[in-house]
């Protein structure tokens, strides 16, 4: 079985340009997450997606993050401008219906 | 908000010996308890997990202990090797959704 693909693995930006990351997750998971993990500290959840519908987003800065699930299967996260203190590795997870996560590799992105 | 702690970034142990990560939550809705291990430059993976049901849960050579009064998790490791060598994720979840909470992980040595 496929694990979930992320891409790219990993982007070097400079603070106010455009970025996105993409997610194609496990075939079959109905739900989809967004994390970001600041070195030193555990994921934090971004934005969780039931198929292509929004489930939470509380946590994500609508500012500059957006996310979209646009046909319930693969996903893009993009931050618009970027700061430097966007600079993690954005993991994305899958999971079948209240069942444990299955992350991606992430994507390292450094914001200079 | 840490609802998720893990008070020590970092262990190290002798191969063979038991290794022991810890874990306290504060929020009394927390139901659903996993442990995630992440080797560099990979997502987490899953690798024990324990409802509110149970106090204990055993795979393998891994161990997870959960104490509802005292909101205080372990995971035992015996006899530890040296591919154990990982940062270790406790995470926490409520019945309400799916959203996990995760601490800030805690960076296990094995030494041969």
């Amino acid at each position: 079985e496929a694990g979930v693909a992320q891409s790219p693995r990993y982007k070097i930006i400079e603070k106010r340009q455009s970025v996105a990351f993409w997610c194609n997750p496990i075939s079959g998971h109905a739900t989809l997450y967004w994390y970001q993990q600041i070195l030193g500290q555990g994921p934090k959840l971004l934005i969780q997606f039931q198929n292509n519908g929004v489930v939470d987003d509380s946590q994500l800065p609508k500012d500059r993050f957006s996310a979209e699930r646009l046909k319930g299967v693969d996903s893009t996260l993009k931050i618009q401008p970027a700061k430097l203190e966007d600079s993690a590795v954005y993991l994305c997870a899958s999971s079948p219906p209240m069942n444990e996560q299955f992350f991606g590799p992430g994507t390292r992105l450094t914001v200079l | 908000d840490q609802q998720v702690k893990q008070n020590s970034p970092s262990l190290s142990v002798q191969e063979g010996r038991i290794s022991i990560l810890n874990c306290d939550y504060t929020n009394s809705m927390f139901d659903y308890f996993l442990w995630y291990k992440k080797y560099p430059a990979e997502g987490p993976t899953f690798l024990i997990s324990i409802s509110s049901i149970k106090d204990k849960n055993e795979d393998g050579r891994f161990t997870v202990f959960l104490n509802k009064s005292a909101k205080h998790l372990s995971l035992h490791i015996v006899p530890s090797q040296p591919g154990d060598s990982a940062v270790y994720f406790c995470a926490a979840s409520a019945p309400s959704n799916n959203d996990m909470r995760f601490g800030a992980g805690t960076r296990l040595t094995v030494k041969p």
